[in-house]
């Protein structure tokens, strides 16, 4: 019975560049949600996606950043053109459709641009 | 604006003793409350939680509290081990508006001394 699974664990990349960040919810959960916690800080959401939809993006910036849940397959947190800026630990989350039940965590993402 | 305050970046404990780490929130829409562990280089790790309509809530040598009129909850540890050095995180999520994301606090480390 595997947990949320991320990958890759770790990724660099160059100034420009494109980051593609891979989340597989633990089996049975329909709801995945995208954090980053950047150095020293706590863990900020960023986007919450159900299969096919995205529910609420409000903590996504503007520009660059993209996120998609599809039919088949892994949720997708891509990150275009990354900056400096975007070196942080992105972590993802999955839960059931039930109200008020924890979520639970991958292991995470770590981008370091370069 | 932070609508989760850890006002307490660290704390030590003597092995044996009550860790006590707290938690205040600002937005009264908040109706469930969690508490995680973090290790370094991993995701967070779901400890124990309670809903609004509650005060209390106990897991073994974890129990969380919740004022709601102060607007502040708070997590015991006791007997407190070596193993409990860690971040711990508190968390709250709105059901009616927000879909059960998490608002996270910036953490408290806990480091427990033999």
């Amino acid at each position: 019975n595997a947990g949320v699974m991320q990958n890759p664990r770790h990724l660099v990349r160059r100034r420009g560049q494109e980051a593609r960040l891979r989340c597989s919810p633990m089996k049975g959960h329909s709801h995945v949600y995208w954090y980053r916690q950047l150095p020293e800080e706590g863990l900020k959401f960023m986007v919450y996606l159900q299969k096919e939809n995205i529910i609420d993006e409000s903590g996504m910036p503007k520009e660059r950043f993209s996120a998609e849940f599809p039919k088949e397959g892994p949720s997708i947190l891509r990150i275009q053109q990354v900056v400096r800026g975007d070196s942080a630990a992105y972590f993802c989350a999955s839960k059931t459709s039930l109200m008020n039940t924890e979520a639970f965590f991958g292991q995470g993402t770590r981008l370091t641009v370069v | 604006d932070q609508q989760v305050k850890q006002n307490s970046p660290s704390l030590s404990v003597q092995e044996g003793r009550i860790s006590i780490l707290n938690c205040d929130y600002t937005n009264s829409m908040f109706d469930y409350f969690l508490w995680y562990k973090k290790y370094p280089a991993e995701g967070p790790t779901f400890l124990i939680s309670i809903s609004s309509i509650k005060d209390k809530n106990e897991d073994g040598r974890f129990t969380v509290f919740l004022n709601k009129s102060a607007k502040h909850l708070s997590l015991h540890i006791v007997p407190s081990q070596p193993g409990d050095s860690a971040v711990y995180f508190c968390a709250a999520s709105a059901e009616k508006s927000s879909g059960d994301k998490l608002t996270f606090g910036t953490g408290t480390r806990l480091a427990v001394r033999p």
